[in-house]
């Protein structure tokens, strides 16, 4: 199984909402990433869990709070976005985030804040 | 800052034609390098990749690139291509001074007529 799956798959929320998007992977890695896409762009890693211990923050905003609660599992926290946050978020992972690694990407939620 | 330069935004090719990609970074050290597929509406997946050794690599679907260390490039190949390949194409580095964060190029979308 090779697979990195995301829900929601789509997400419409408001300015005030709360919401939380949800990774999982059963490929036994212990590196997880979350990266942000605009259209046409290419993805920005955002954050890196290393062995469930963030080790990577893209000074991203506070408004986006990531949580690893077991080594298959990667939340993304949404609180309070801005319109600009729109965009295909998008979850990988990998064995354990060493450079000599292919990173597995999921399917991505696709995000739109009205 | 460390970059990836992808120069072609859009290359738009008829069957059976064959393909180059460029792909320049700028890190004067150790790098591992990638290339990276998303074909329309699926994730991202991994076409090819270079750590060391051989520098000409060969991945999946007759893809092909050769590292050259002098000139900073991993350039994408393919002899011939067929519509199926119509995708976004990612260059990408991983800088091994810091292992688990990738440097994706711009992308370069290419359209394939039949």
């Amino acid at each position: 199984d090779t697979e990195v799956t995301q829900t929601p798959k789509h997400l419409v929320m408001g300015m005030t909402n709360k919401k939380s998007l949800k990774c999982e992977q059963h490929m036994g890695h212990r590196a997880m990433y979350w990266y942000k896409q605009k259209a046409k762009k290419p993805p920005e890693l955002m954050f890196v869990y290393s062995y469930e211990k963030l080790s990577i923050n893209e000074s991203v905003p506070s408004r986006f709070s990531p949580e690893c609660p077991n080594s298959s599992l990667l939340n993304l926290h949404l609180h309070a976005l801005q319109p600009e946050d729109s965009a295909l978020y998008l979850c990988a992972s990998s064995q354990t985030g060493t450079g000599e690694e292919e990173q597995y990407f999921g399917p991505g939620t696709r995000l739109t804040v009205t | 800052a460390q970059s990836v330069s992808q120069h072609n935004h859009h290359v738009i090719l008829s069957e059976a034609a064959s393909l180059e990609l460029g792909c320049n970074y700028s890190y004067g050290g150790t790098v591992n390098l990638f290339w990276y597929v998303q074909y329309p509406g699926q994730h991202l997946q991994l076409l090819l990749k270079y750590f060391s050794g051989d520098p000409l690599v060969k991945g999946i679907k007759g893809f092909e690139a050769e590292f050259i260390k002098s000139k900073f490039s991993f350039n994408l190949r393919k002899p011939s291509v067929q519509w199926s390949d119509t995708a976004e194409y990612f260059c990408a580095v991983i800088l091994y001074s810091s292992a688990s964060k990738i440097i994706f190029g711009s992308g370069t979308r290419l359209s394939i007529r039949p």
